[in-house]
């Protein structure tokens, strides 16, 4: 079936430098995404999301980019911090559909 | 303040009892989730509401059951044919299924002794 992938199950940067989470969706169909953040024992909190018919948005220290020629999607945290330690989450779907969670990947900040 | 309550946060449960899982959100969302997580896994959806007294399977429902009576209310009964229960539970909601984003409640520890 359908389903939403990671490259990276950990990532591990030093504080201060940029990270980079990568999502690999295979539903071309997909016109809606959105990251997560997880942090252990609680429940995902949304960070940002896009629609198919941008490329890139920004939020506050991160940046979401969707390339749907490779159906690759990616989070870009900035001036990464300790609180930034989490497990991050890409989900996916169509309009009709619900959404479709990846496996997660792991960031590690460390000083 | 508006959000999505779940309780109990912590549930032990011996093995042959039913136990239910309350959820509550006030952000007046039609559509409403339930995912199981396993340590170092990602979510996995049990069931889902779109709108009051209508609600379907999702991924792995066998061995759990809901109802949906109020807009505010989606609780989870996890029953004693759910073979293996012990996991993190959590709540989600959103204005509708489709392109909104899903926010979800703190969780719920459910733990079979």
């Amino acid at each position: 079936g359908e389903s939403v992938g990671l490259h990276l199950p950990t990532l591990s940067v030093q504080e201060g430098d940029n990270s980079i989470i990568n999502c690999a969706y295979s539903n071309s169909a997909s016109d809606y995404f959105i990251w997560y953040k997880q942090e252990s024992g609680k429940g995902p909190q949304f960070i940002i999301d896009i629609r198919s018919n941008m490329d890139k948005r920004q939020g506050q220290r991160v940046t979401v980019l969707l390339n749907k020629t490779v159906k690759h999607l990616s989070l870009q945290i900035a001036a990464t911090q300790p609180g930034d330690s989490a497990v991050y989450f890409c989900a996916e779907n169509q309009w009709t559909d619900k959404l479709i969670f990846g496996t997660g990947t792991r960031l590690q900040v460390f000083p | 303040d508006g959000g999505i309550t779940q309780s109990p946060k912590y549930l032990f449960r011996k093995e042959g009892q039913n136990v239910t899982l309350s959820c509550e959100q006030n952000l007046n969302h039609d559509a409403m989730y339930w995912y199981r997580q396993d340590p170092g896994q990602g979510l996995r959806l049990i069931y889902y509401s779109q709108i009051v007294n209508d609600f379907q399977k999702g991924d792995i429902a066998e061995g759990y059951s809901v109802s949906r009576e109020k807009k505010e209310s989606f609780p989870l009964t996890v029953t004693s044919a759910q073979k293996n229960p012990t996991a993190f539970y959590l709540c989600a909601s959103s204005t509708g299924l489709g392109g909104n984003t899903i926010y979800f409640g703190e969780g719920s520890w459910l733990t079979v002794v």
